[in-house]
């Protein structure tokens, strides 16, 4: 089956420690998206990738990283520079040729926790 | 800057009732308007867009949308609320520039009581 999916579900962090969040898309989609989600403030674009090899800071960059050396992977790692990591992540992803009108697909989500 | 406002963190129905979950945007240009559903602990699922044509756009499991230029709304409804509609709606928009940007809204959780 076609998807995006995201690993692991939970993740549990000391501080200090750097830790990656997997997105892996079987759909061939170009653009990849990752946000944050927490309460009462939506979400949030953490980085975007609309192509391989290149991608772009969104809204709340700092203290993550991300990298896109394949298209159907867009790996996003939580840096020991984010103060306040604990929240649930959202991996997306658009297709198509003319992806402006094009919605996007979700991943389930990671829910990271600092411990 | 784009930006997506839902002015109401919750909204309450009755079973049977109609429902509205309010939207408005800021875009330069026109935009490219969606409606999202998400459930406890779960990715977000698509239910509608309007990109152009018609200002009510229909989607997925009775829902609609009216696109207001004017007004720069895209308020989601429902003619008949189901106790199952409960869940958290997030209404998101790109702007016509190819920055590639989506942008959501806050979210509103839509309560259905029985």
């Amino acid at each position: 089956d076609g998807g995006i999916t995201q690993s692991p579900k939970y993740l549990f962090r000391k501080e200090g420690q750097n830790v990656t969040l997997s997105c892996e898309q079987n759909l061939n989609h170009d653009a990849m998206y990752w946000y944050r989600q927490d309460p009462g403030q939506g979400l949030r674009l953490i980085y975007y990738s609309q192509i391989v090899n290149d991608f772009q800071k969104g809204d709340i960059a700092e203290g993550y990283s991300v990298s896109r050396e394949k298209k159907e992977s867009f790996p996003l790692t939580v840096t020991s520079a984010q103060k306040n990591p604990t929240a649930f992540y959202l991996c997306a992803s658009i297709g198509g040729g003319n992806y402006m009108n094009t919605e996007a697909f979700f991943g389930q989500g990671t829910r990271l926790t600092v411990v | 800057a784009q930006s997506v406002a839902q002015p109401e963190d919750q909204v309450n129905v009755a079973e049977g009732n109609p429902l509205t979950v309010k939207c408005t945007y800021s875009v330069s240009g026109n935009p490219y308007l969606f409606w999202y559903v998400q459930y406890p602990n779960r990715g977000l699922q698509f239910l509608l867009k309007y990109i152009t044509g018609d200002n009510l756009v229909k989607g997925s499991y009775g829902f609609e949308a009216e696109f207001n230029k004017s007004q720069t709304s895209f308020h989601l409804k429902k003619p008949s609320a189901l106790v199952s509609d409960s869940a958290l709606y997030f209404c998101a928009v790109r702007g016509p520039s190819n920055t590639g940007k989506l942008i959501f809204g806050q979210g509103t959780t839509l309560q259905v009581k029985p």
